[in-house]
């Protein structure tokens, strides 16, 4: 695709609920990034991929927490038994080189309500 | 650890006056420095990046920002304000070239009065 793209748009989740955030990069990008993005507040950093392997999860907050990216492509961001301090915007980078210091694309993101 | 801090939430300038955001970095080695824009219902974008080259980066339409390593600031300006700059800025930093975490501010909301 011509970009990004990340699903659901949005997504309502009962407090308790295991809910699952696809993310689509663009072909070939080789670092893929999660971010979380709380109201009011600049996106804060989830986890790293570069390829299919997790180099960095030091952001995840909670065991609670998962990402993956089987393939080297598409990955999920996991979130078990949802709490309301989860809601915010879900964010999906992703970037042709290894990490951050090349421009990174951004996806329009899944915004998550816990009720 | 590094961080960067943005002075004002909040940024309000009429249309075709000077634009200028501010932001200030913390690291205990030399940075690489980026501004992205969020518009509303898009994915942030990239306006321009600093990594040790030149001290005045030019940008994406029609921004710029210069690097004072005295003050420790990267702040982002445009001559002429236009409409279409009403967004979200965020500056961000990672410590040194290669570092997967990229660190933002909290954001700057411009806006612009016609």
């Amino acid at each position: 695709g011509a970009g990004v793209s990340q699903s659901p748009r949005y997504k309502v989740a009962k407090r308790g609920q295991d809910v699952a955030l696809r993310c689509d990069p663009i072909s070939g990008h080789v670092s893929l990034f999660w971010y979380q993005q709380a109201l009011g507040q600049g996106p804060e950093f989830l986890t790293y991929f570069q390829n299919e392997a997790q180099l960095d999860k030091s952001g995840l907050p909670s065991d609670r927490f998962f990402a993956e990216r089987p393939e080297g492509s598409v990955s999920t961001l996991k979130i078990q038994r949802t709490q309301q301090e989860d809601s915010a915007v879900y964010l999906c980078a992703s970037s042709p080189r290894q990490g951050a210091g090349e421009k990174l694309f951004f996806g329009s993101g899944t915004q998550l309500s816990v009720l | 650890a590094q961080s960067v801090t943005q002075l004002g939430s909040h940024v309000s300038v009429s249309e075709g006056a000077l634009v200028l955001l501010r932001c200030n970095y913390s690291s205990s080695v030399p940075p690489y420095l980026f501004w992205y824009v969020q518009y509303p219902n898009q994915g942030l974008q990239l306006l321009l990046k600093y990594t040790s080259a030149a001290t005045l980066v030019k940008g994406i339409n029609g921004f710029e920002a210069e690097f004072k390593k005295s003050e420790t600031s990267f702040h982002l300006t445009k001559p002429s304000a236009h409409m279409s700059d009403a967004a979200e800025y965020f500056c961000a930093v990672i410590s040194n070239f290669g570092n997967e975490k990229l660190t933002f501010g909290t954001g700057t909301r411009l806006t612009i009065i016609p």
